[in-house]
């Protein structure tokens, strides 16, 4: 079975400053990693994900993630925080046998100061 | 193109009743999966349909049941409600069956209150 780990529920940047959300994954077989935001009264939009080509995926809104398999992680960045960020955030794991089924984290809500 | 429409978007209900949620997948989709997201947790897999065929199952009880029409619109219900039932239910749709990762696109969800 495969899980996902997001360390800090609740992270508080300034605008202007690094975003870096953090997630661990564990799975036996290679994964497919996912990020999505999640803003409030709205479904999931996703932001990006790991296929297993380039280690280091970028996404839309200035996102990227970097997938290390030695450290089973997949943390989340944007070098300069705007206050649309302001959002929760979601780490997803799945895997070829099962399908469709995404597994997430707890969430890592984003505060933006201005 | 429509996103994932869902409905309805709110629904209060009484403990022991029985509710029916609805999802209509982007136009060429073939595979429905619903989710469920109790506040300030993650979503949580409860099924996938695809091709009208239940493809996955998660830990849920059997007052969970879901079915997908031939036009690949589905239904979630669920008997018995619960208390603890009160959430935001997802309903996500895509292409295929999600074998190389694909994505899974989110409808706006339906949030249920179990009074």
């Amino acid at each position: 079975a495969q899980s996902v780990t997001q360390l800090g529920s609740h992270v508080s940047v300034s605008e202007g400053a690094l975003v870096l959300l953090r997630c661990n994954y564990s799975s036996s077989v290679p994964p497919y990693l996912f990020w999505y935001v999640q803003y409030p009264n709205q479904g999931l939009q996703l932001l990006l994900k790991y296929t297993s080509a380039a280690t280091l995926v970028k996404g839309i809104n200035g996102f990227e993630a970097e997938f290390k398999k030695s450290e089973t992680s997949f943390h989340l960045t944007k070098p300069s925080a705007h206050m649309s960020d302001a959002a929760e955030y979601f780490c997803a794991v799945s895997v070829v046998r099962a399908g469709n089924m995404l597994t997430f984290g707890g969430g890592t809500r984003l505060m933006v100061k201005p | 193109d429509a996103g994932v429409t869902q409905s309805p978007t709110h629904l209060i209900k009484t403990r022991g009743q029985q509710v029916t949620l609805r999802c209509s997948p982007i136009s060429g989709h073939k595979s429905v999966s619903w989710y469920q997201q109790v506040l300030g947790q993650g979503p949580q897999f409860i099924f996938q349909y695809y091709e009208k065929e239940e493809r996955g199952r998660g830990n849920f009880p059997d007052r969970f049941s879901a079915r997908q029409f031939p036009n690949y619109s589905s239904e979630l219900n669920v008997n018995a409600l619960l208390l603890g039932d009160s959430a935001l239910y997802l309903c996500a749709s895509s292409r295929g069956q999600g074998e190389f990762a694909e994505t899974q696109y989110f409808g706006p969800g339906t949030r249920l209150l179990v009074l």
